[in-house]
């Protein structure tokens, strides 16, 4: 089974400007994250989607951070404009079902670096 | 969710048992103890999860305490491969979001 995948794996961009990760979960899996990992810290939810529809974004930036996901399957995370504290990991996860053993499957992230 | 207390740092013999201690004194009934890993440069990887009774399976086992307030996950054996930082999470399970703490580094010698 092929795990969740996303691109780019690395970004380097100046501030103010906008970046785009793409994210492709496990087939089949209805339930899709995307973090943010900041150097020496745990990974931060960023949104969650059910399907296609939103379940959690109460920590995502929205006056800069947008989020979708097409057709429930695909998500692409945008920044736009970028700033310097956003340089960190972004990573997507995706899950399979609803019941207790709701564990996640990370992707190998994206790496930004804003300048 | 619960929040959870785990040493920022330990050190384990390559070969012996690695145990990781994880505090989580206000668990409620509903919730699940989940643990993850993240070797360097990758993404988290889900290793085990317990309720009440104990856990194992072919990466790890999670014992669970009575009273359910504190957790151990125990690396049979541990390998170099094992370096990495681990983190202990309490939730109610399903699609409810994983919030990760600081984590354990836990290093493997030879």
């Amino acid at each position: 089974e092929a795990g969740v995948a996303q691109s780019p794996r690395y970004k380097i961009i100046e501030k103010r400007q906008s970046v785009a990760f793409w994210c492709n979960p496990i087939s089949g899996h209805a339930t899709l994250y995307w973090y943010q990992q900041i150097l020496g810290q745990g990974p931060k939810l960023l949104i969650q989607f059910q399907n296609n529809g939103v379940v959690d974004d109460s920590q995502l930036p929205k006056d800069r951070f947008s989020a979708e996901r097409l057709k429930g399957v695909d998500s692409t995370l945008k920044i736009q404009p970028a700033k310097l504290e956003d340089s960190a990991v972004y990573l997507c996860a995706s899950s399979p079902l609803q019941g207790p053993s709701g564990e996640q499957y990370f992707g190998p992230g994206t790496r930004l670096t804003v300048t | 969710d619960a929040k959870t207390t785990q040493p920022t740092s330990m050190d384990c013999a390559e070969g012996r048992a690695a145990n990781l201690p994880c505090n989580h004194s206000t668990i409620s009934g509903n919730e699940y103890v989940y643990w993850y890993r993240q070797i360097h440069s990758q993404g988290p990887q889900y290793i085990i999860h317990g309720l009440k009774n104990n856990e194992t399976n072919e990466m790890a086992s999670l014992i669970i305490t009575e009273d359910r307030k504190s957790s151990t996950l125990i690396l049979p054996h541990a390998t170099l491969r094992d370096t990495a930082v681990y983190y202990c999470i309490v939730r109610v399970g399903g699609y409810q979001k994983v919030t990760f703490g600081i984590g354990t580094k836990l290093q493997v010698i030879p």
